[in-house]
């Protein structure tokens, strides 16, 4: 079985201030984990994903995540929020059988100028 | 190159009636996953189609089912539509079925059910 947990439904950071979006994971087998944002009325983008290379993983629009197997975490953060951050972020876990992907209930972040 | 896109983009229904989604993947792909995602709630997996043949499913009942043609499109059928299947229906696509290939995600169809 696998699951994850986001810590928090809404996020609120000043613009130029650290992002930091919480992620905890249960897997009962190595997992491959990802970040996807959503902006309003489109699809899932993919941000990062982490695939038992690298525990620290970098991703698109200056994000990155790192993979902590003692905690079971994996965080995504961003040193300086912009505005055009402001979006719903979700965290995922699946297996290496196929992509039955698990999905978080997503955390909306907010930018505040 | 065409990404993945989804029609209808928006569509109601009342309890009881069938439908059918469909979902044109990125070209090149021969792998198409169907997620629901319920207003306020992350996606979850309803199956996947690898080369035309069922390669998962999620916690779905029967009445949802799906096909995947030779051109490697998709459609998702609902039948005896329920209420609380009113959601945004997205399909993704991918260079085969394993992990590690990404997933390309269309733009959604939103389903209402009155």
């Amino acid at each position: 079985a696998q699951s994850v947990t986001q810590l928090g439904s809404h996020v609120s950071v000043s613009e130029g201030a650290l992002v930091l979006l919480r992620c905890n994971y249960s897997s009962s087998v190595p997992p491959y984990l990802f970040w996807y944002v959503q902006y309003p009325n489109q699809g899932l983008q993919l941000l990062l994903k982490y695939t038992s290379a690298a525990t620290l993983v970098k991703g698109i629009n200056g994000f990155e995540a790192e993979f902590k197997k003692s905690e079971t975490s994996f965080h995504l953060t961003k040193p300086s929020a912009h505005m055009s951050d402001a979006a719903e972020y979700f965290c995922a876990v699946t297996n290496t059988a196929y992509q039955k992907v698990t999905f978080g209930t997503g955390t909306k972040l907010q930018v505040i100028p | 190159e065409t990404g993945v896109t989804q029609s209808p983009t928006h569509l109601i229904k009342t309890r009881g009636q069938q439908v059918t989604l469909r979902c044109s993947s990125q070209s090149g792909h021969n792998t198409v996953s169907w997620y629901q995602q319920a207003l306020g709630q992350g996606p979850q997996f309803i199956f996947q189609y690898y080369r035309e043949e069922e390669n998962g499913r999620g916690n779905f009942p029967p009445r949802f089912s799906g096909l995947q043609f030779p051109n490697y499109s998709s459609e998702l059928n609902v039948n005896a539509l329920e209420l609380d299947d009113s959601a945004l229906y997205l399909c993704a696509s991918s260079l085969g079925g394993g992990a590690n290939n990404e997933q390309f995600f269309g733009p959604g169809t939103r389903l209402t059910v009155l």
